[in-house]
């Protein structure tokens, strides 16, 4: 069965303070996306990883896939209270037409 | 470009009663897949769909089926809900198959369903 762990799974931090989660497995996978979610929504892309050892930036959020596509982090820097929600990383396996979704981890910026 | 649709919003239902859950996929996207997301399991795959066919299907009991229609458009049915049934269920689209891109999936706003 195909897990993927993230880490930590609750966070709250300072606005202003810089943190890292972490998506692990000990599956490869052909891309992994990370969302974030907000109460009562559906979970909004935020990126696609999909070549190992991959660094892809969006603001202040840098995103990587290890080298051997087996786990994946997400770093804020910075962070402010609108980053607050779950965070989740999702890994696909090609030909299987499904997501495999990690435990997620819930982040909580304070003004 | 309209984004994923999903119908009803909330729903309450009983125990034992049936439900049927509808959603739009974003216009163009072939593939449909539904997920049930609860605080204790988070999100766990349902089933997929392309082309009215369904492709793969998680490990959930036969009560929860669904199809898709020439449309795209897909539904999912739980029969004889039970308490445990209580969550929200996700549907999200993408273009499906594409001679090796990354097929991207977009998530609906979701139905929040309620068993008593």
């Amino acid at each position: 069965t195909q897990l993927l762990e993230q880490s930590p799974q609750f966070l709250s931090i300072q606005e202003g303070e810089n943190l890292t989660v972490y998506c692990n497995s000990s599956s490869v996978f052909s891309s992994l996306q990370w969302y974030r979610q907000e109460p009562g929504e559906g979970p909004v892309l935020l990126v696609t990883v999909v070549t190992g050892g991959e660094v892809k930036k969006l603001k202040r959020l840098t995103f990587q896939f290890g080298d051997a596509r087996k786990d994946s982090s997400l770093h804020i820097t910075a962070a402010q209270p609108g980053d607050t929600g779950l965070y989740l990383c999702a890994g696909e396996t090609s030909g299987t037409y499904k997501y495999i979704f990690g435990t997620g981890t819930r982040l909580k910026v304070l003004a | 470009k309209a984004g994923v649709t999903q119908t009803p919003r909330y729903l309450i239902k009983t125990r034992g009663q049936q439900v049927t859950l509808s959603c739009s996929p974003i216009s163009g996207h072939r593939s449909v897949s539904w997920y049930q997301q609860t605080p204790g399991q988070g999100l766990q795959f349902l089933f997929e769909y392309f082309s009215e066919t369904q492709r793969n299907k998680g490990n959930f009991p036969g009560r929860f089926s669904g199809r898709q229609f020439s449309n795209s458009r897909s539904e999912m049915n739980v029969s004889t809900l039970e308490l445990g049934d209580s969550a929200l269920y996700l549907c999200a689209s993408s273009l499906g198959p594409s001679g090796g891109r990354t097929d991207t999936q977009y998530f609906g706003p979701g139905t929040r369903l309620t068993v008593l």
